[in-house]
């Protein structure tokens, strides 16, 4: 069965600093993807960043990237030079399979970053 | 692209009456899904489709949840009757292929 596991329920950062957010998943699927989301105080669902299982590069996107360690099943969100407006609950997600065959992906319990001025 | 659009966005109803949710996938988007997120349980899968055919209902908590999708744009979540532990916000969110799941803004519903 999937599971992922984020252990910090909050955080607290100084603004310009860079945070990591943990998270750790346990499938015995071969191929899976990976998913990081930000929820903001206004509510909606935003894509971050996405890593799949075969991938060789860690992803990046602008200031996000993925800490990605297959051996440890960890998959790490990096945020450098944060901004106040980063301030938000972050899921970290995963899906079993890749390619065309899309199914579920289930989320883990979410970080709140805060960040202060 | 306007994403997708869920309705209403806010909801609240007696115990005991009927609800209806309704999403719009984003065109081309082959996959729906329905998620429910509260404080208590976070963000739960619902059920999901496939073009327009459930694929997985496991997540659907009871008799009193039903959803269907009878076109390629169109989902509805229904609640009958309704309770106040249903109270939540729920997700609707397409998808085509297997990277990009694109969350609508959700629907705030209050049972009361």
């Amino acid at each position: 069965a999937q599971k992922i596991t984020q252990t910090q329920p909050g955080m607290f950062v100084q603004e310009k600093e860079a945070v990591t957010l943990d998270c750790t998943y346990d499938t015995s699927d071969p191929s899976y993807g990976l998913f990081w989301y930000k929820q903001p105080s206004s509510g909606e669902m935003i894509f971050l960043i996405y890593q799949g299982s075969y991938d060789q590069q860690n992803a990046t996107e602008g200031r996000y990237s993925l800490n990605f360690q297959k051996a440890r099943k960890s998959a790490n969100l990096v945020i450098s030079a944060s901004q106040l407006g980063d301030s938000a609950m972050y899921f970290c997600a995963m899906r079993e399979g890749v390619g065309s065959s899309a199914s579920k992906i289930i989320f883990g319990s979410g970080t709140r970053l805060s960040i202060r001025p | 692209d306007a994403g997708v659009i869920q309705s209403p966005r806010h909801e609240v109803t007696e115990m005991g009456q009927e609800v209806t949710l309704r999403c719009k996938p984003i065109s081309g988007h082959d996959y729906l899904f329905w998620y429910r997120q509260t404080m208590m349980r976070g963000l739960e899968l619902l059920i999901y489709f496939n073009n327009n055919v459930p694929i997985d209902d496991s997540g659907m908590p009871e008799d009193r949840f039903s959803a269907k999708m009878p076109n390629a744009s169109f989902s509805t979540l229904k609640i009958q009757p309704s309770e106040p532990r249903d109270s939540a916000v729920y997700f609707c969110a397409s998808n085509h292929d297997s990277y990009g799941y694109t969350f609508g803004s959700g629907t705030r519903l209050t049972v009361v």
